[in-house]
């Protein structure tokens, strides 16, 4: 049971460019969710899902997009990439409604835009 | 909207009590977690409280009082592994969505 786990864990991409973070579950869990943390703060929820085929945006959907074609993963795209993208970047996933059950974080993938 | 405060550093002594506050104002409220992110680390669980009052577990434990918008986090017998960053996450009634404070850097020194 590996859990939660993200690709890439480090990227260094250019301005303009566009790119996607791939995020995977094995715990069948229902919600999942995409956070970016910048140096010093707390986690900003970008965007979530309740359900395969289901998304939606949180409070700094800006830039990006996802999708949820399967119960297990959930790819974050950024579409031309800006410095103000820099961050780590956290999927999570639960398993209960309402957001009542513990969120489980992958490892995080640090973006570097230049 | 939410407003989610925590003070942003705290220090302690090893073998000691230390308690950190998160205050809260929700629109609706549904439950509040605490996770602990070590540095480079991704956060990971504590504690949930959706009722008024206090919730033990090993040396971490941690209260809630909703009239009051007001939750804490203490932690006894402070070791060294407890630096870490500490964050409140509050639940809204929205399925599945929480809004976390910035968090509480403990440093815990000998």
């Amino acid at each position: 049971n590996a859990g939660v786990t993200q690709t890439p864990k480090f990227h260094i991409l250019k301005i303009g460019q566009s790119m996607t973070l791939q995020c995977t579950q094995d715990m069948n869990h229902n919600y999942m969710y995409w956070y970016r943390q910048d140096p010093g703060m707390g986690l900003k929820l970008i965007y979530y899902s309740v359900g395969a085929g289901i998304t939606d945006k949180g409070e700094v959907p800006n830039g990006y997009n996802v999708s949820r074609s399967t119960t297990e993963d959930f790819p974050l795209r950024l579409e031309l990439a800006a410095p103000s993208q820099t961050s780590v970047y956290f999927c999570a996933s639960s398993y209960g409604t309402a957001g009542e059950e513990t969120q489980y974080f992958g490892p995080g993938t640090r973006l570097l835009v230049l | 909207g939410q407003n989610i405060d925590q003070p942003t550093e705290m220090t302690a002594t090893e073998g000691a009590i230390v308690q950190i506050n998160c205050t809260y104002q929700t629109s609706g409220f549904n439950g509040l977690f605490w996770y602990q992110q070590h540095a480079g680390e991704a956060p990971t669980f504590l504690s949930y409280n959706v009722l008024d009052g206090l919730e033990e577990k090993g040396r971490f434990s941690s209260f809630l009082s909703r009239s009051k918008g007001y939750s804490y986090l203490l932690l006894k017998e402070l070791q060294m592994k407890d630096s870490a960053s500490y964050l409140c996450a509050v639940v809204n009634t929205n399925a599945g969505k929480s809004t976390f404070g910035d968090g509480t850097t403990l440093t815990v020194k000998p």
